[in-house]
């Protein structure tokens, strides 16, 4: 079955120690996205790609950056965590093609804790 | 810049009782709107979607939303919910690559 699969599952690092996240994806969508979730919160986008273009928001530390080597993978480097950023870390992809919008379907999450 | 808002934080409902969750956008132009549903510890999952058409969506699991443009709403709504369906339901509106998410209503099923 095409999917957006994240590796880990579960990550435990330590505060200030470097750490990356892994998506990849067999739907071949050229569109792909970075989300934090904290506990009870609405997902919130960090950056995405189109297809090699990066796209940060504006409110995203510059702590956090992406790489995308190519089509189906995606990683999310955080370049020193702190206790603040422990949360659920979702990616998702989507299709996209000049004028429409289509949605994106997310993996199951990396469940990062900093300790 | 479009927003969601799902006016109610914790529903609870009995088993096999109709529902109704509520999102409200704010969105200039012709809004896209999604909901998805997130299970404890997953990612999530879209249960429907409108674009144009019919007002009236038809999703999984028995899902339904009606959207009115009006007031601005998209309604979720089921006619009797299992205990499987309790978990965390988000409202999305989206803009190009830009979706922006409501803040969620968690669903507790009594049995």
């Amino acid at each position: 079955d095409a999917m957006v699969i994240q590796n880990p599952r579960y990550q435990v690092t330590q505060f200030g120690k470097p750490v990356t996240l892994s998506c990849s994806q067999t739907l071949n969508h050229n569109v792909m996205y970075w989300y934090q979730q904290k506990s009870s919160q609405a997902p919130k986008l960090l950056f995405h790609y189109y297809d090699k273009d990066f796209n940060n928001e504006a409110d995203t530390p510059d702590n956090f950056q992406s790489r995308r080597p190519n089509t189906s993978f995606c990683f999310l480097d955080i370049r020193s965590p702190g206790l603040g950023d422990a949360a659920m870390y979702l990616c998702a992809t989507s299709r996209d093609r000049a004028g429409q919008i289509y949605e994106q379907y997310f993996g199951p999450g990396t469940r990062l804790t900093v300790t | 810049a479009q927003s969601v808002t799902q006016p109610d934080i914790h529903i609870t409902v009995s088993e096999g009782a109709s529902l109704e969750l509520r999102c409200n956008y704010s969105y200039g132009a012709t809004p896209y709107l999604f909901w998805y549903v997130q299970s404890p510890g997953q990612g999530l999952q879209l249960l429907l979607k409108y674009f144009s058409g019919d007002t009236l969506v038809q999703g999984i699991k028995g899902f339904e939303a009606e959207f009115k443009r009006s007031q601005s709403s998209f309604n979720l709504r089921k006619p009797s919910v299992h205990w499987s369906d309790a978990a965390e339901y988000f409202c999305a509106v989206a803009n190009n690559n830009d979706m922006r998410f409501g803040a969620g209503t968690r669903l507790t099923v009594k049995p």
